[in-house]
């Protein structure tokens, strides 16, 4: 049973692009949705995170769009550079009382 | 206090070896977290402590795998007779208490079950 879907899996972009990762939710309980980005050999690192009583989020280069009717959200990576290079993971949770469910994550390469 | 740190971080051990991994959090978060990531997966969610006590587990943990938190520091993640199927990245996280937005992850132990 797979809470958090992602896609896509992966994706190609030109430096100064927009990246776009979309992910699907099943449990109307989640109330938090954090992005979270790891690097080879690291763990993930929280991005940005939303909670249901906003649509969207923005963080310098970073946006996450939030639709709580169609239980979809995702994450906006405005001018992406080639240091955005890395594995973008969505998750969700039920504020703070419950584990993080992660998305199995979108591969992201930013190139020149 | 520089983050959350584990130990070792690459582990090779033989079908049926018994492993212990070490998380240490950050010294004020209650909160431990371990979860386990395959290759080209997000992480999956074993179990976590508050302070001392294990308060869920999920059914991956399956009864060759334990965690303790004794005193509410470090915490420890054994597996028993390992598998191959056990091979994998072991993460650990800590939050302040109720804080899914403090959650930070230490870089990981990568274990090869050969």
């Amino acid at each position: 049973q797979q809470q958090v879907k992602q896609s896509p899996q992966s994706l190609i972009v030109q430096k100064g692009g927009i990246s776009i990762i979309n992910c699907a939710y099943e449990n109307t309980a989640f109330d938090y949705f954090p992005w979270y980005q790891q690097f080879p050999g690291k763990g993930p690192a929280l991005l940005i995170a939303i909670r249901p009583d906003v649509s969207e989020k923005k963080e310098g280069r970073f946006t996450i769009s939030f639709n709580k009717s169609a239980k979809q959200f995702s994450l906006h990576i405005m001018d992406s550079q080639p240091g955005d290079s890395a594995t973008y993971f969505c998750a969700a949770s039920k504020s703070g009382n419950t584990p993080l469910v992660f998305g199995k994550g979108t591969r992201l390469s930013v190139i020149a | 206090d520089t983050g959350v740190s584990q130990d070792p971080r690459h582990k090779i051990t033989k079908r049926g070896q018994n492993v212990t991994f070490r998380c240490d959090p950050i010294s004020e978060h209650n909160r431990l977290y371990w979860y386990r990531q395959t290759l080209g997966q997000g992480p999956e969610f074993l179990t976590y402590f508050q302070n001392e006590a294990q308060l869920e587990k999920s059914r991956l943990l399956s009864d060759r795998f334990s965690a303790e938190r004794p005193k509410g520091s470090f915490s420890t993640l054994e597996i028993q007779r390992t598998e191959q199927g056990d091979s994998a990245m072991y993460l650990c996280a800590s939050s302040p208490s109720g804080a899914p937005n403090g959650y930070t992850f230490g870089s990981g132990t990568r274990l090869t079950v050969v």
